[in-house]
């Protein structure tokens, strides 16, 4: 079955540092991969997605993303993190043969100061 | 902002009633999509429709009902209440024309907040 997980469900960084987000997926055919943020009280807003071609897909915000077909991964990364990127990330697949997206469970992103 | 509009923001209702859930899609998509977040279920997709017709259906209830007018906008309609349809439910649009990358990218509305009582 399709799916996606995100093993992380809290992380918490310092302003300033790195940051990855974990990403795997199960998907039979060539997946389409998307990255959304969600701030407090907001809708999701689409980072980044992957299609094809170049593994490395950079977004807003100075987010990138490196798909890994052998690893079934597609992690979120920011080299320096800013307060204002404290929120809830989702990846997602597109699930063709339903015409749908299929998210993870979420990893809420703590920044402190 | 993603050029998705959804009304109301938030809606307080009692178990039992029926609401109505309103969502523009962006200018020119043809494509809307309806999902609700819970707590418990996380992101789940409901119902897409395509100029006007019913394209795919996930797990909506038999008493959710959705439709896409002749001008795109698409209304959610959730009937006979229960305490567990408290959700945030979400209008997604895409330009849904197969063929393109852009087919796949959908863009969300701020959410309408639904609390039964």
């Amino acid at each position: 079955a399709q799916s996606v997980t995100q093993p992380d469900i809290h992380i918490t960084v310092s302003e300033g540092a790195s940051l990855e987000l974990r990403c795997n997926y199960s998907y039979g055919a060539t997946p389409y991969l998307f990255w959304y943020v969600q701030s407090p009280g907001q809708g999701l807003q689409l980072l980044l997605k992957y299609f094809s071609g170049d593994t490395l897909v950079q977004g807003i915000k100075g987010f990138e993303a490196e798909f890994k077909r052998s690893q079934s991964s597609f992690n979120l990364r920011k080299p320096s993190v800013h307060w204002s990127d404290a929120a809830e990330y989702f990846c997602a697949v597109f699930s063709g043969g339903y015409n749908k997206l299929i998210f993870g469970a979420g990893t809420r992103l703590a920044v402190h100061p | 902002d993603s050029g998705v509009t959804q009304t109301p923001k938030h809606l307080i209702t009692a178990t039992g009633q029926r609401v109505t859930l309103r969502c523009s899609p962006r200018s020119g998509d043809l494509s809307v999509y309806w999902y609700q977040q819970s707590l418990d279920q996380g992101l789940q997709f409901l119902i897409q429709y395509y100029n006007g017709e019913e394209r795919a259906k996930g797990n909506i209830l038999e008493r959710f009902s959705a439709q896409q007018f002749p001008d795109l906008h698409s209304e959610l309609n959730l009937s006979s209440l229960e305490l567990g349809d408290s959700a945030l439910y979400f209008c997604a649009s895409s330009v849904a024309e197969a063929g393109g990358t852009n087919y796949y990218e959908q863009y969300f509305g701020p959410g309408t907040r639904l609390t039964v009582t």
